[in-house]
């Protein structure tokens, strides 16, 4: 069982370039969502889905694309990639139950815009 | 909008003590959850100790352990008879109940365990 995978795990990018962060998981979760890490703070929300073709917006959208065509896969796209957007990126996946329940998160992608 | 609040940037323990972490939040819900997360120096997020809001009594994990003071807004997490592998940075995170998907996070508390 791989949980959630992030690749690529290290990424350097031109201003302006653009590039997809793959994330999947294979534990049939309905939610997924991507975090960005950036100095001295917590982990800040970027999009979200709760299920397969239905994504929404979180606290700092700006600047990404999503998409969920699967259960399993949730990329996020960087449409022309800005020093700003430099942070490590973190993809997660959940489940409901009525006990609760638990947030997943992949080892992480570093990516440097310079 | 929930916030997320860790007052203590560092704090450092001599390996075998007890450290307490703290965390306070604002929220105007009532049915909620609240996590700590240990991100060791690989980055990694990982799941340490969990608490519902509706449950009053603490929540333990081995040598992790909770006070969660609802009428307070407070929850603190204390680590018993600290180890080397301890050492890492700690958050705080707040989910609503109704919204699987999303986690708050505090800024966080990097610990660091001495020999």
């Amino acid at each position: 069982n791989a949980g959630v995978t992030q690749t690529p795990k290290f990424q350097v990018l031109k201003t302006g370039q653009s590039m997809t962060l793959q994330c999947a998981q294979d534990m049939n979760h309905e939610y997924m969502s991507w975090y960005r890490q950036d100095p001295g703070m917590g982990l800040r929300l970027i999009h979200y889905s709760v299920g397969a073709g239905i994504t929404d917006q979180g606290e700092v959208p700006n600047g990404y694309n999503v998409s969920r065509s699967t259960t399993e896969d949730f990329p996020l796209r960087l449409l022309s990639a800005a020093p700003s957007q430099t942070s490590v990126y973190f993809c997660a996946s959940s489940y409901s139950t009525g006990g609760g329940y638990t947030i997943y998160f992949g080892e992480g992608s570093w990516l440097t815009v310079v | 909008a929930q916030t997320v609040t860790q007052s203590q940037p560092e704090m450092s323990v001599q390996e075998a003590e007890t450290v307490t972490l703290s965390c306070t939040y604002d929220t105007s819900e009532n049915n909620y959850y609240l996590f700590w997360y240990k991100q060791p120096p690989s980055r990694q997020m990982i799941l340490v100790i969990r608490q519902e809001a509706y449950k009053q009594q603490n929540a333990t994990e081995n040598r992790f352990s909770v006070n969660f003071q609802k009428a307070a807004k407070s929850f603190s997490l204390k680590i018993s008879d600290s180890q080397l592998g301890d050492t890492a940075m700690y958050f705080c995170a707040y989910n609503s109940g109704g919204s699987n998907y999303k986690l708050t996070f505090g800024k966080g508390t990097l610990l660091t365990v001495n020999p």
